[in-house]
C-alpha cells in the first residue's frame, strides 16, 4: 500500500479566503483523487488528477472553486477558493495503487477545514 | 444508475458477538467491491475487496465479506467483535468508464458500536 500525507491536518479559515491542501505520496502513482466529506456524510469525489493532464471534475464541482495541481507523480494540491461556511468539510486525497493485482484506492489522513 | 446502499445507519453489537454490516450494490457489469473503515479524526483505511474468484474475501483485522451475486450484496462480517472495532464503515463500488477513467462510489456509511 501507499503512504500518503496531507498538509495541513486541520485549519480554521475566514470566509472569502482560500486554502491550499497538499497531498504527498511515498511512491509514484498515476491516478490521484480528491474527495470531500461533509459533516456526518459519506465521501463525494471532487475530481481526478492525473499527472500531465487537466483534472477531471465531477458534476457539481468546478475548477474555479477547486483548482487542482498535479506537477509530478507523487504530489498534488487542492485549493478551496473563496470559502464559505458550506465548505467546512474533511478533504481527503487518495491514490490508486496496485494491491493483489488490482488497483485499490488508499486514502490520506484528511484535512479538516472549518470556515467561519 | 450505479449505486451502493448501506441500509443501517448504526449497528450495535456486544463485544465477543458476531457482527454484520450490510451493503448492497447496483452496477452494470461485474462489480469491484470494497470495504473501508474510518476511525474518529482519521482517514479511510482499506479493509478488503472483491474482484473475482472466491465469494468469501478475508481482510484486515479479522474482517471478511461475502459476495452474493444473486442478492447483489457484499456484507462485512467478523466472528467476534472487539470494542476497538467501533468506527464508521463504508462500502464502495468501483465504476469503470471508457479511456481507463474510474471512480469509487461510496455508500452512506454505517456506524458500528461495540459495547463491552
Amino acid at each position: 500500500s501507499a503512504v500518503i500525507s496531507q498538509k495541513p491536518s486541520r485549519d480554521i479559515c475566514q470566509r472569502g479566503t482560500s486554502l491550499t491542501i497538499q497531498c504527498q505520496v511515498d511512491s509514484q502513482v498515476t491516478m490521484m483523487f480528491w474527495y470531500r466529506q461533509q459533516p456526518g456524510q459519506s465521501l463525494t469525489l471532487i475530481a481526478t488528477a492525473n499527472q500531465g493532464s487537466e483534472a477531471t471534475y465531477e458534476s457539481g464541482f468546478v475548477i474555479d472553486k477547486f483548482p487542482i495541481s498535479r506537477p509530478n507523480l507523487t504530489f498534488s494540491t487542492l485549493t478551496v477558493s473563496n470559502m464559505s461556511p458550506e465548505d467546512s468539510s474533511i478533504y481527503l486525497c487518495s491514490v490508486e495503487a496496485i494491491a493483489g493485482g488490482t488497483d485499490t484506492q488508499y486514502f490520506g489522513p484528511g484535512t479538516r477545514l472549518t470556515v467561519l | 444508475a450505479q449505486s451502493v446502499a448501506q441500509p443501517e445507519d448504526q449497528v450495535n453489537v456486544a463485544e465477543g458477538n458476531p457482527l454484520t454490516v450490510k451493503c448492497t450494490y447496483s452496477v452494470s457489469g461485474n462489480p469491484y467491491l470494497f470495504w473501508y473503515v474510518q476511525y474518529p479524526n482519521r482517514g479511510l483505511q482499506f479493509l478488503l475487496k472483491y474482484i473475482t474468484g472466491d465469494n468469501l474475501v478475508k481482510g484486515s483485522y479479522g474482517f471478511e465479506a461475502e459476495f452474493n451475486k444473486s442478492q447483489t450484496s457484499f456484507h462485512l462480517k467478523k466472528p467476534s467483535a472487539l470494542v476497538s472495532d467501533s468506527a464508521l464503515y463504508f462500502c464502495a463500488v468501483r465504476v469503470l468508464f471508457s479511456g481507463g477513467y474510474n471512480k469509487l462510489i461510496f455508500g452512506a456509511g454505517t456506524r458500528l458500536a461495540v459495547h463491552p
